[in-house]
């Protein structure tokens, strides 16, 4: 079973500037995606960017993005000139492509302050 | 641009009741979703369901539960015999394909006294 690890429970940062959340997954499977969810105070769920494990290339949302070593299992998602809106709990995900299922896998998740 | 709806927004209950949480997916996706969250606790797959039947469903998802597309436009998860335990947000999603972006409803938070 896949599982996905963000081992920072808490970050936080200055307004402006930029910050980098870490996720591990652990898989078996050559093909996958990978999300990365916004949880604001409202609790519900954004989706802030997605990556296939086949495309080499980063993906990048105006001031999201993200970095993707396959061969390390490891998703982190930078985010630039950090907001005040950007305080929120932050989710990575996983899904496979091998089943018709869909389900995804999160993990624990990490809280972002953005400190004015 | 269209979006999961999801009624109520918040359900009190008492322990043992039966409750239907509802969910209106986006409409021309095909494949639907429960997942929860207990608070300050990581998001939980339940249960997918797809052509009218249940694609996967997680341990979670006992016999207490069931899911049902009434109409064209609902979809429901249904739990028969409430516990404490149940208490949580219930996010409603849904995707054009199962390997597509899940795009989640505001969810439904179930608080069980």
């Amino acid at each position: 079973a896949q599982t996905v690890t963000q081992s920072q429970p808490e970050m936080s940062v200055q307004e402006a500037e930029t910050v980098t959340l870490s996720c591990t997954y652990d898989t078996s499977e050559s093909d996958y995606y990978l999300f990365w969810y916004k949880q604001p105070p409202s609790r519900q769920m954004i989706l802030v960017i997605r990556q296939e494990a086949y495309k080499q290339q980063n993906a990048t949302e105006n001031r999201f993005s993200v970095n993707f070593q396959k061969a390390a299992k490891s998703f982190s998602l930078k985010i630039s000139d950090s907001q005040l809106g950007d305080a929120a709990m932050y989710f990575c995900a996983y899904r496979s492509v091998n089943t018709n299922a869909g389900k995804s896998t999160f993990g624990d998740g990490t809280t972002l302050t953005v400190k004015p | 641009e269209p979006e999961v709806t999801q009624t109520p927004s918040h359900q009190v209950t008492q322990m043992g009741q039966e409750v239907i949480l509802r969910c209106v997916p986006i409409s021309n996706h095909l494949y639907f979703y429960w997942y929860r969250q207990i608070l300050g606790q990581k998001v939980e797959f339940l249960v997918s369901f797809y052509n009218n039947e249940i694609s996967e469903k997680s341990e979670i998802f006992d016999d207490q539960f069931s899911v049902e597309r009434p109409d064209g436009s609902n979809f429901t998860l249904k739990i028969r015999s409430t516990k404490l335990e149940d208490s949580a947000m219930y996010f409603c999603a849904s995707s054009v394909q199962a390997q597509y972006e899940q795009y989640f409803g505001p969810g439904t938070r179930l608080t069980v006294t």
